[in-house]
């Protein structure tokens, strides 16, 4: 079975800073995607960054960027110089990449950035 | 740009009422989700659809169905609504080989 595991119910930072969002996973499998997504209070969820297990690098976008390490299946977000825009909850997620699509979804953290 | 739309933002039904909650994709893509979300525990899963006329369920399917005609139609239906099931539901889909997911902006459904 995948699990996702958020550790981190809520979280604050001042604005400007930077702030690193943790996710642990667990899964048998060699070949999957993990995401990051973001949750305004407007709920419209939104796709943050994204990764494939098969690369090294790890993913960034903009001020967004994640620790992938494969061996401790972790999948941390860091985000740089924070914007009151960036309060929201935040999921990490995993997928296969042969059963359809199929996402395990974190619990979340929520996110609050104090001007 | 991918879009999902769903068809109410907010509906309020009464126990015992039979529910539809559209979704509509414009990309063409192959699978769409149905999910709850609550809070604390996340998003979970009802069902999924992985073409026309398929679907699969997912962790909590129990009180609900789904219908696929169309491949950018996915209906969620709740065949007798109870309080229990008074929750956010969000639609999304989603096309391999990038394996996203585009969500819909959820309907916020109360049953009293």
């Amino acid at each position: 079975a995948q699990t996702v595991t958020q550790s981190q119910p809520e979280m604050s930072v001042q604005e400007a800073e930077t702030v690193t969002l943790s996710c642990t996973y667990d899964t048998s499998e060699n070949n999957y995607y993990l995401f990051w997504y973001k949750q305004p209070p407007s709920r419209q969820m939104i796709l943050v960054i994204r990764q494939e297990a098969y690369k090294q690098q790890n993913a960034t976008e903009n001020r967004f960027s994640v620790n992938f390490q494969k061996a401790a299946k972790s999948f941390s977000l860091k985000i740089s110089d924070s914007q009151l825009g960036d309060t929201a909850m935040y999921f990490c997620a995993f997928a296969l990449t042969n059963t359809g699509n199929q996402f395990y979804f974190g619990t979340g953290t929520s996110l609050t950035v104090i001007p | 740009d991918v879009k999902v739309t769903q068809s109410s933002r907010y509906l309020v039904k009464r126990t015992g009422e039979k529910v539809f909650l559209e979704c509509v994709q414009d990309m063409d893509h192959e699978n769409m989700f149905w999910y709850r979300q609550d809070p604390g525990l996340g998003l979970r899963l009802i069902y999924f659809s992985y073409d026309v006329k398929m679907k699969e369920k997912g962790d909590i399917p129990e009180g609900y169905s789904v219908s696929r005609e169309k491949k950018e139609r996915f209906s969620l239906i709740l065949e007798s609504a109870s309080t229990n099931q008074t929750s956010m539901y969000l639609c999304a889909s989603s096309s391999l080989p990038r394996g996203e997911q585009y969500f819909g902006p959820g309907t916020r459904l109360t049953v009293t």
